[in-house]
């Protein structure tokens, strides 16, 4: 059984800041990591893709992967109370007859104003 | 505008009853999927289909069915052996098939309650 572990939180931090949202997985092949931010009664939208170690960033957002600690995570600059929601962290398998995305069970977040 | 369309947002069955969801993409996109999601928990796979006319089973299909006819088109039907079928239901959809490390977009998602 492949496996995303998330801790569900609730995380709160401060407006203005760095949330850090942490991801583990247990297939040690997977080659590709996304994140999606899901609002209360929503369906997720996407937020980053990553896909080699390192970081990425996008605006507000960086993304980290370290394939040998099979862990991604999530950074959040300057954290604003729009930011509050549930981070859902995903991951697709590398072999199999699905190789299918398989997520986490989500962070929730809440942005204290 | 491209995207996906689920309808209808919010359904309801009564015990017993077949109820067919739809969900409509108009990003050309060659794999679609079927996810349930519970209360504070991730997405599970139901079904997903990487071309017209095929379909594979997910991790809980039990009590679901699909079709795939058009490309841009994947229904889900809820069938009466899905003992416990109130939910959140998404549909999403990525380019290539599942066999590329693309990233999935979803619909607005059906909320599914037995009564």
């Amino acid at each position: 059984q492949k496996e995303v572990e998330q801790n569900s939180g609730p995380l709160s931090v401060p407006e203005g800041a760095i949330a850090s949202l942490n991801c583990t997985y247990s297939d040690r092949g997977s080659q590709s990591f996304f994140w999606y931010r899901q609002y209360s009664g929503k369906s997720p939208e996407l937020i980053m893709s990553i896909y080699s170690n390192g970081d990425k960033e996008d605006g507000r957002f960086t993304a980290q992967l370290n394939k040998a600690s099979q862990y991604v995570s999530l950074l959040i600059r300057d954290s604003q109370p729009s930011d509050s929601a549930t981070y859902l962290c995903a991951v697709r398998s590398s072999s199999g007859s699905a190789r299918q995305l398989t997520f986490g069970s989500g962070t929730q977040l809440t942005v204290l104003p | 505008d491209g995207g996906i369309t689920q309808s209808p947002k919010y359904l309801f069955r009564k015990e017993g009853q077949n109820v067919t969801l739809s969900c409509e993409q108009n990003l050309n996109h060659d794999a679609m999927y079927w996810y349930r999601q519970d209360p504070g928990q991730g997405l599970r796979l139901i079904y997903y289909s990487q071309i017209v006319n095929d379909f594979q089973k997910g991790d809980i299909a039990e009590g679901y069915s699909v079709s795939r006819e058009k490309k841009e088109s994947f229904p889900l039907t809820v069938t009466s052996a899905q003992k416990n079928p109130t939910a959140f239901y998404l549909c999403a959809s990525s380019i290539g098939g599942i066999w590329m490390d693309t990233e999935a977009f979803f619909g607005q998602g059906t909320r599914l309650t037995v009564v």
